[in-house]
């Protein structure tokens, strides 16, 4: 069974540095993409970016390059979103999850962690 | 970036009704088209992928059509269990954008 475990929820200040982690199990975590989305408060899912476990290869959205950075432990399965200088604009849930290609290049996250609430708050 | 585009931000229907939600690409897409279903306080879950395919384990209550800019999710014999929101997402081309969502309430 494939699953995805996030770390807790995450209280911070303006400026803290942060980093949310995903652990993947069920599956051969190098061969699969995962990606992080984005959840504001009340708001819609939003794409983030992705990253390829085995080269550590990475797309970010444009909305979000330079803000975030994607890495991943392939040692032990974990997916990483790391925050050099948070803002209260980044206050969300994050999701991680798995990207799937049913077939050809068809894509799609088929899996999903249970989210990391960030609250960035003085 | 492509653009996502759900007309419907709400609707809502009587348990056993036909509905259908739309979204709209601003560029064309082909089949590269996925639905998701999000209840409140959950992670999203797939529904449907590449336009038309039904995830496994999905309720075969809902379908999914539509290629190059127009889509469709429809769910025929609404259940109570239904009530969530609905995005649909784009996978033709980086950043795999999402829609705004429809919220499908239950009268």
């Amino acid at each position: 069974e494939v699953r995805l475990v996030q770390s807790g929820a995450e209280v911070s200040r303006p400026g803290e540095s942060l980093k949310i982690s995903c652990q993947a199990s069920g599956y051969s975590f190098t061969h699969y993409w995962i990606g992080w989305v984005r959840q504001m408060p009340g708001k819609g899912l939003e794409w983030v970016g992705i990253i390829f476990p085995y080269d550590s290869d990475v797309r970010v959205s444009p909305s979000f390059k330079g803000q975030v950075t994607l890495s991943a432990d392939k040692a032990i399965n974990t997916a990483y979103l790391h925050w050099s200088s948070l803002k209260a604009s980044d206050t969300a849930i994050f999701y991680c999850a798995r990207l799937f290609r049913p077939y050809g290049d068809y894509e799609c996250f088929d899996s999903w962690g249970q989210g990391t609430l960030v609250t960035v708050s003085s | 970036d492509i653009q996502m585009t759900q007309s419907q931000s709400s609707l809502s229907a009587s348990v056993g009704d036909r509905v259908t939600i739309t979204c709209r690409a601003s560029h064309f897409i082909t089949g590269y088209l996925n639905w998701y279903q999000q209840k409140p306080g959950n992670a999203p879950k797939l529904l449907i992928y590449a336009a038309s395919n039904l995830q496994s384990g999905v309720p075969s209550r809902f379908s999914g059509r539509g290629s190059g800019t127009h889509f469709t999710l429809t769910i025929t014999n609404l259940q109570p269990e239904d009530s969530a929101t609905y995005y649909c997402q784009q996978s033709h081309t980086t950043p795999h954008t999402f829609g705004q969502g429809t919220k499908v309430h239950i009268k």
